[in-house]
């Protein structure tokens, strides 16, 4: 069965510093994707981060990253220099080979100034 | 206008009335979805529609009732709703509704808030 876990429902961080947001996945697909998605309280989730499976190199998209390790099946998000609007949920996602996407509860982060 | 869009944002309805919930994308994606989200429970997946026949029902009640009349927009109707029913609802696409490229991802509208009284 997949299987999305998110263990943090709620994070601190300071303004200008860095985050990391933990996910764990279990999956038997051979290829699958991870994404992130940010949920501001307006409700919209904004796609952040890809990363495949068969990806040598961990992604990046500007502040964001995606420590990915797969025999430990995880695949933290990392946010450099925290800034205030970066507060909102942030939700992990996978899908599997089957096309469907599952999602965790999501973790909460607060920026403090 | 960009992306995936929905109307109305928000709704207050009457567990009695008939109600639909719109969403289009400009993306020229295959694939349409329905979302419910609830406080602190992970997205439940309702609908998926791939090239406008509906290819999952995630054993939704028979309240809500889809609809996909060309591969741009979705809608959800909703008639003799219960409290419980009250969520966000979040449409979303992609290019195709089976994984053949890995990279392809689901890009979301703004949701549309409900509230059943």
């Amino acid at each position: 069965a997949q299987k999305i876990t998110q263990t943090q429902p709620g994070m601190f961080v300071q303004e200008k510093e860095a985050v990391t947001l933990d996910c764990t996945y279990d999956t038997s697909d051979p290829s699958y994707g991870l994404f992130w998605y940010k949920q501001p309280s307006s409700g919209e989730m904004i796609f952040l981060i890809y990363q495949g499976s068969y990806d040598q190199q961990n992604a990046t998209e500007g502040r964001y990253s995606l420590n990915f390790q797969k025999a430990r099946k995880s695949a933290n998000l990392v946010i450099s220099a925290s800034q205030l609007g970066d507060s909102a949920m942030y939700f992990c996602a996978m899908r599997g080979e089957g096309g469907q996407f599952y999602f965790g509860t999501g973790t909460s982060l607060t920026v403090i100034p | 206008e960009t992306g995936v869009t929905q109307t109305p944002r928000h709704l207050v309805m009457g567990m009695t009335n008939k109600k639909s919930l719109k969403c289009e994308q400009h993306l020229g994606h295959n694939a349409m979805y329905w979302y419910k989200q609830s406080a602190k429970k992970p997205l439940e997946l309702m609908f998926v529609y791939s090239l406008e026949e509906r290819v999952e029902n995630n054993s939704v009640p028979s309240r809500f009732s889809p609809e996909c009349p060309n591969s741009s927009h979705l809608f959800l109707h909703l008639h003799t709703l219960q409290p419980e029913d009250s969520a966000l609802y979040l449409c979303a696409s992609s290019q195709y509704a089976s994984i053949r490229q890995s990279t392809d991802t689901q890009y979301f509208g703004p949701g549309t808030r409900l509230t059943v009284l």
